[in-house]
């Protein structure tokens, strides 16, 4: 069964609007989730490091204040996109290690879709 | 920065046939290298790694030889399944941490 859960699977918000995405580690604690994007056709893009306890890591070109991120327990890490334009419209995955740091054993959330009218 | 490009897809091939995609990778340093597979309406799934130059991946049939004089991380199966057809992406890990740098994917089709 999935070891990475993500709530909810699918949304649909109105332009201006805030979506929180859930992302939560089910049989293991993490300190350390990921963030994704997967556009069409095209590959995931890691947006951000999600550090339990701490600010979040983002990568270049990834707008802190438009995609906040919180990871308040060793088992719960948030996306809130604000104020959500149609281009925000994407798919959003989350990753959490279970394994030993560098061995890529990383489990998968199935993916938030969001789709901004 | 460290990337990973692979091939262009979709892939479309016949039951039983031979698979090749191909993968090569840019990385300062040493990387660990991986191929994930996204069944569809799941979540992405590690499918094999290989930690060093010439280690060999392998599950469900699937290989994967880490090559670093050609920097390329092909995979390959003998015998494609009509469940097979998915979405397979290259990655890597460089530096010692569980971030991943992934390839844009390809995706498989296999028809009966």
């Amino acid at each position: 069964g999935a070891v990475v859960s993500q709530h909810p699977s699918r949304v649909i918000c109105k332009s201006g609007t805030s979506v929180k995405i859930e992302c939560r580690s089910l049989d293991f604690q993490a300190t350390t989730m990921f963030w994704y994007r997967q556009f069409p056709k095209k590959s995931l893009m890691l947006m951000a490091t999600s550090n339990e306890g701490s600010k979040a890591t983002y990568e270049q070109g990834v707008e802190k204040d438009k995609f906040l991120i919180n990871h308040a327990s060793l088992t719960l890490s948030t996306l809130t996109v604000t104020s959500a334009h149609p281009e925000d419209s994407s798919f959003y995955i989350c990753s959490a290690g279970g394994g030993r740091e560098g061995t890529g054993e990383l489990f998968f959330g199935e993916g938030s879709r969001l789709t901004v009218l | 920065g460290d990337s990973v490009t692979q091939m262009e897809g979709p892939v479309t091939l016949s039951e039983e046939a031979f698979l090749t995609i191909n993968c090569t990778y840019t990385a300062t340093g040493y990387p660990s290298l991986f191929w994930y597979v996204q069944y569809p309406g799941e979540g992405l799934q590690l499918l094999l790694k290989a930690t060093k130059a010439d280690d060999k991946g392998s599950n469900k049939g699937f290989e994967a030889t880490y090559r670093k004089e050609t920097t390329s991380f092909h995979l390959e199966k003998g015998s494609v399944q009509v469940s097979d057809s998915a979405v397979y992406f290259c990655a890597l890990i460089s530096g010692g941490y569980n971030k991943l740098i992934f390839g844009a994917g390809t995706r498989l089709a296999v028809h009966p």
